[in-house]
């Protein structure tokens, strides 16, 4: 059965450090690319970042300034985000999702069922 | 940065209606148009990738259309199993911007 499952999340106070990690299993992750995404309590999808399948492109979306930072290990077949500096409206569902592996960017056919991230004082 | 906007934000229709949701984006994206349906407290699922292509497993009253920048979701007679909100998404390119997302209710 192809799984992506995600750890990590969890309460962290304002400007500090997590890292989400996501497992695959079922297929052969070193041939697909991987993408982040998160929703904010009642709020909607936003794309967070994506990775090629061998991790030679990463993509940010631009809100992020730096603070997130994306790698994968295919040995391992995981995926990682780190997240720093983080901030209240970074409280999220953080999603793992598949790519196909025909385009480094593409539409997310596999979901992980997210890990919550709070960030609170 | 391309927008993608969604309408309409929610709605609300009679089981056996035709639902038709309207994705537009700022500029022209080929046909690189995803549409998700996300079921209240789960995960999203991947209904149509590339503009019109029908994800595997998915119901045939599910429809796509469109290219450049404007495009159609279309729930031919809808389903109480259909009440969810729909996603879609441009990945021509990054970023891989998510429309604001179009709450579907049963009247």
């Amino acid at each position: 059965e192809v799984q992506l499952v995600e750890s990590g999340g969890g309460l962290v106070k304002p400007a500090g450090s997590l890292r989400l990690s996501c497992a695959a299993s079922g297929f052969t992750f070193s041939t697909y690319s991987m993408n982040w995404v998160r929703q904010a309590p009642g709020k909607g999808l936003e794309w967070v970042s994506s990775i090629s399948a061998t991790g030679s492109y990463i993509y940010y979306a631009d809100s992020l300034k730096g603070r997130f930072t994306t790698s994968r290990d295919n040995a391992k077949k995981s995926l990682s985000l780190q997240m720093n500096s983080l901030r209240a409206e970074d409280t999220a569902v953080y999603y793992c999702a598949r790519s196909s592996p025909l385009r480094p960017l593409d539409a997310f056919d596999i979901w992980g069922q997210g890990t919550v991230v709070t960030v609170s004082s | 940065d391309i927008q993608m906007t969604q309408s309409p934000s929610s709605l609300s229709a009679s089981v056996g209606d035709r639902v038709t949701i309207t994705c537009r984006a700022t500029q022209g994206i080929s046909n690189y148009l995803a549409w998700y349906q996300q079921k209240p407290g789960k995960v999203p699922k991947l209904l149509i990738y590339a503009a019109a292509t029908l994800q595997s497993g998915v119901p045939s009253r599910f429809s796509g259309s469109g290219s450049g920048a404007d495009f159609t979701l279309t729930i031919n007679s809808l389903q109480p199993e259909d009440v969810a909100t729909y996603y879609c998404q441009k990945y021509n390119s990054a970023p891989l911007t998510f429309g604001g997302g179009t709450k579907v209710e049963i009247k």
